[in-house]
């Protein structure tokens, strides 16, 4: 159980265009996902947590216009870079906690989504 | 100084050695406790959970000390397939966002 899912597994886009990456928990509910971008090389970065049914919580230095991050169900949040730009390229997770009894702090990932922009 | 700080490696030991690596904390109020494994080009996958007790997974050993600030990991009888990156994790609560290390490339070879 608690499986995580994304879509596209990979993407490469033109400079300029817009790209939506979906997370699903295929298997339980999740009321907050989280989204993170990593660089080769570098650690997973939090943009944003995901809440279902309200806006997102930015981190720092994150643009929240830049990063659209819509989350309208218990099972789905997406994540939509705007404008993709080639510095946007990397490497974007998500993850939510499925309030496992005795492993509620647990993350569970879904398999990451490589963003190329040309 | 970084929330969450741990030596990058990598580090380069044989096949069937014991490696350890630490990882330092700057919140004292932090609560939960994780090592994931990453590998390249993957998702990170939970090793194992650390408690205040310490606690052991076969090869794997993970501790807390509290009082200094820092979690530790011990593999023993290293094999081949424990090649990876191995990420720290801190979390302040239950409700709270996790804070990942940078990680520490492990890299076993024959």
């Amino acid at each position: 159980g608690a499986v995580v899912s994304q879509h596209p597994s990979w993407v490469i886009c033109k400079s300029g265009t817009s790209v939506k990456i979906e997370c699903r928990s295929l298997d339980f509910q999740a009321t907050t996902m989280f989204w993170y971008r990593q660089f080769p090389k570098q650690s997973l970065m939090l943009m944003a947590t995901s809440n279902e049914g309200s806006k997102a919580t930015y981190e720092q230095g994150v643009e929240k216009d830049k990063f659209l991050i819509n989350h309208a169900s218990l099972t789905l949040s997406t994540l939509t870079v705007t404008s993709a730009h080639p510095e946007d390229s990397s490497f974007y997770i998500c993850s939510a906690s499925a309030g496992l009894v005795g492993r509620e702090n647990e993350q569970f990932f879904g398999p990451g989504t490589r963003l190329t922009v040309l | 100084r970084k929330e969450v700080e741990q030596d990058p490696g990598p580090f380069n030991v044989p096949e069937g050695a014991t490696v350890a690596f630490n990882c330092t904390y700057s919140n004292s109020a932090s609560q939960s406790f994780f090592w994931y494994r990453q590998d390249c080009r993957k998702e990170p996958k939970l090793l194992m959970s650390v408690y205040s007790s310490g606690n052991e997974d076969g090869r794997f050993t993970a501790q807390l000390n509290r009082a200094s600030q820092y979690i530790s990991l011990l593999i023993r009888d290293s094999k081949l397939s424990d090649s990876a990156t191995y990420l720290c994790v801190v979390r302040y609560s239950s409700a709270s966002k996790i804070i990942f290390g940078s990680g520490t490339r492990l890299s076993i070879r024959p």
